[in-house]
């Protein structure tokens, strides 16, 4: 299984950018790689997907260098509402959640 | 993406009894899990329900426990059997509606409290 790690905690201000990294150095050739947003008393939220390079949705964009063996969520301008959990997985036969990044934006 | 709900959506429970948690989703789907997320811990994963056949339970957990059932491809139902407070968790159910990219998506939860 591959595994991943993640910073623990991250604090960041209203309206900076936030770049959380994740490493996962055994990531196997058709591995997709997934980060998840959780909120209290929430089920996980799906955020964004990537293979490689560079991904971006509405939410958020996704760095996957070549060697894919690390990725780094990027949140612009962050609200106080992106206070949450964050969740890096990379997707094999089973999905594993790690510890996770609790990301806290301050005023 | 699919819409999951769950039943109920938290409990209170005394030590002993049974509390039977349902998810339902909105269209069919093949991939289906089970998991527990104990206060201020990440989520684990307890089984993958199979439809029309039994649960494929992780190491930690077994059937006796957290029995599963899985009669269709739109709901299932997880067990926890003669509970303790140790079980007080939230439980959540997920599915996986493309086998290729496998995108997850959780219901709501059911927060279990157990006296």
């Amino acid at each position: 299984l591959a595994k991943t790690t993640q910073p623990i905690s991250m604090d960041s201000y209203e309206g900076q950018e936030v770049n959380i990294t994740c490493s996962h150095n055994n990531i196997a050739t058709n591995d997709y790689i997934t980060w998840y947003q959780q909120f209290p008393s929430q089920g996980p939220r799906f955020i964004i997907q990537g293979y490689k390079t560079k991904v971006t949705n509405e939410v958020a964009s996704l760095f996957i260098p070549a060697d894919r063996k690390s990725s780094t969520l990027s949140l612009p301008r962050v609200s106080l509402s992106d206070t949450a959990v964050y969740y890096c997985l990379v997707v094999d036969d089973k999905i594993i959640f790690g510890k996770g990044t609790r990301l806290h934006i301050l005023p | 993406s699919a819409v999951i709900s769950q039943k109920p959506s938290r409990d209170i429970c005394q030590r002993g009894t049974s509390l039977t948690i349902q998810c339902q989703v909105d269209s069919q789907v093949t991939m289906m899990f089970w998991y527990r997320q104990q206060p201020g811990q990440s989520l684990t994963l307890i089984a993958t329900a199979n439809q029309g056949s039994e649960a494929t339970y992780e190491s930690g957990f077994v059937i006796d426990k957290f029995p599963i059932s899985r009669p269709n491809l739109t709901f299932s139902t997880l067990t926890v059997s003669n509970m303790s407070p140790e079980d007080s968790s939230i439980y959540l159910c997920s599915i996986i509606p493309d086998r290729e990219q496998k995108t997850q998506y959780f219901g709501p939860g059911t927060r279990l409290l157990v006296l």
